[in-house]
Formats: C-alpha cells, sequence, structure tokens
C-alpha cells in the first residue's frame, strides 16, 4: 500500500524566507500528485496538480516538483508571508488503484510564519 | 470555479442516531469521496463512487452506508452512531485529469 510521508511535521520561519516542504511516497506508479492547503478547521484548497507526466508546476509564489522515479516531491514557497501559516497536505493518486480516483495523503507539514 | 457545498458545518448527535452527511458538488464530475481526517491519523477513505449509484467501499466504511440518486449528490449515512465516529468529515469530487476538490468539512460530535 502506497506510503506518502512529509517532512518536516511542524516549521515555522520569519517572514520574507524562501521555503521548502517535502513529501516522499514509496510507490511510484502514480497517476498525479497533488498539493494541498488547510486552514484551521476547514477544508483543503487545492494549490498544485502535478501530472505523472510532468516535472513541475507553479503557481504564483508556489513551485512543487515531481521526481516520481525516487517518489519524492517538493512544494517551494517564495517570500514566505504570515498568510501563508497553515497545514499543507501532499497526496497521491495511484494507477490502477482499488480506490479509483481517492488520493493517500501524507500527515501534513504545519507552517507558522512570524511578522 | 469548482464548487463543493456541504450541508453543515457543525453537527452535534447522539450515539445511536442514524445520521445523514450531505454534498454537493456544481462540476458535473463523475467521481465522488468521503473521507474523515483524525489528529495523527490524517486523511481516510470512507467511501468513494464513480457514477450515479454506483459506491465502493474504502479504507474504512463500518459503521457507515452511502447513498448516490442524483450525479451532483453523494450522502454519508451513519446508520447508528458512536462516539469513535466523532471527526472531521470531508467531501470531494474530481473529474478525468483534474483536481480533487473538496468542501469546508463537517465536523460531527458524537455524544
Amino acid at each position: 500500500k502506497q506510503e506518502v510521508t512529509q517532512i518536516p511535521a511542524a516549521l515555522s520561519v520569519p517572514e520574507g524566507e524562501n521555503l521548502v516542504l517535502n513529501c516522499s511516497f514509496t510507490d511510484s506508479a502514480i497517476y498525479n500528485l497533488q498539493w494541498f492547503r488547510q486552514d484551521p478547521g476547514k477544508g483543503l484548497t487545492s494549490l498544485l496538480l502535478i501530472q505523472s507526466s510532468q516535472r513541475e508546476q507553479t503557481s504564483g509564489r508556489l513551485n512543487a516538483s515531481l521526481d516520481k522515479s525516487s517518489g519524492r516531491s517538493t512544494l517551494y514557497i517564495a517570500a514566505s508571508q504570515p498568510g501563508d501559516s497553515a497545514t499543507y497536505l501532499c497526496a497521491v493518486r495511484q494507477l490502477n488503484s482499488n480506490s479509483g480516483y481517492a488520493l493517500n495523503f501524507g500527515k501534513g507539514t504545519s507552517l507558522l510564519v512570524t511578522p | 470555479d469548482v464548487k463543493v457545498t456541504q450541508s453543515s458545518r457543525y453537527l452535534v448527535k447522539r450515539t445511536g442516531e442514524k445520521v445523514f452527511l450531505e454534498c454537493v458538488q456544481d462540476m458535473d464530475h463523475e467521481n465522488m469521496f468521503w473521507y474523515r481526517q483524525d489528529p495523527g491519523l490524517g486523511l481516510r477513505l470512507i467511501y468513494f463512487s464513480y457514477d450515479v449509484k454506483m459506491k465502493e467501499k474504502g479504507d474504512i466504511p463500518e459503521g457507515y452506508s452511502v447513498s448516490r440518486e442524483k450525479k451532483e449528490r453523494f450522502s454519508l449515512i451513519l446508520e447508528s452512531a458512536s462516539t469513535n465516529q466523532t471527526s472531521m468529515y470531508l467531501c470531494a469530487s474530481t473529474g478525468t485529469k483534474q483536481p480533487q476538490h473538496f468542501g469546508d468539512g463537517t465536523r460531527l460530535s458524537i455524544l
């Protein structure tokens, strides 16, 4: 069964820093990988989707990379702001899964950006 | 913008009650999902559906059932609520090659 791990579990940085969140997965037979943001007590907001044939996706200050063969993805946040404080979740969709299009989630990285 | 709407943000029920959680999406997605999220355990798949009237068990289906009578609506049913079903419930939908989109979640407390 696919296992998704996110390191670190928590991160605190001063405003303005560039930072990298890491995600690793054990089974490289993935269809795509998605990064989400979750604010306390809220649902998940989709940030970036990377198809298995792609190496990276960018949206504003966010850049996500995918190295399928090594089972790794990173989310790069440039010039962090206090409003970026949230939990960031990585999730993969398997190829040929018994669970259809369902996602396997990591447990998230809790990010705090201090003013 | 894709909209996934869950009927309640907060819900308090008693043990033994039958509980209905409703989810509606407006993007004509074939695939819909129910997950629960618990501290330290992350998100776990309860049930999913890939078409109207079709349903499949996820990783933790015990104590739950689902209904998908219309494409846009996917309901989660707790047949006889128990305290260990206190959790955050998240509904999601997706189409082929599309991101998965989530609702705002329902925080359910069973007393």
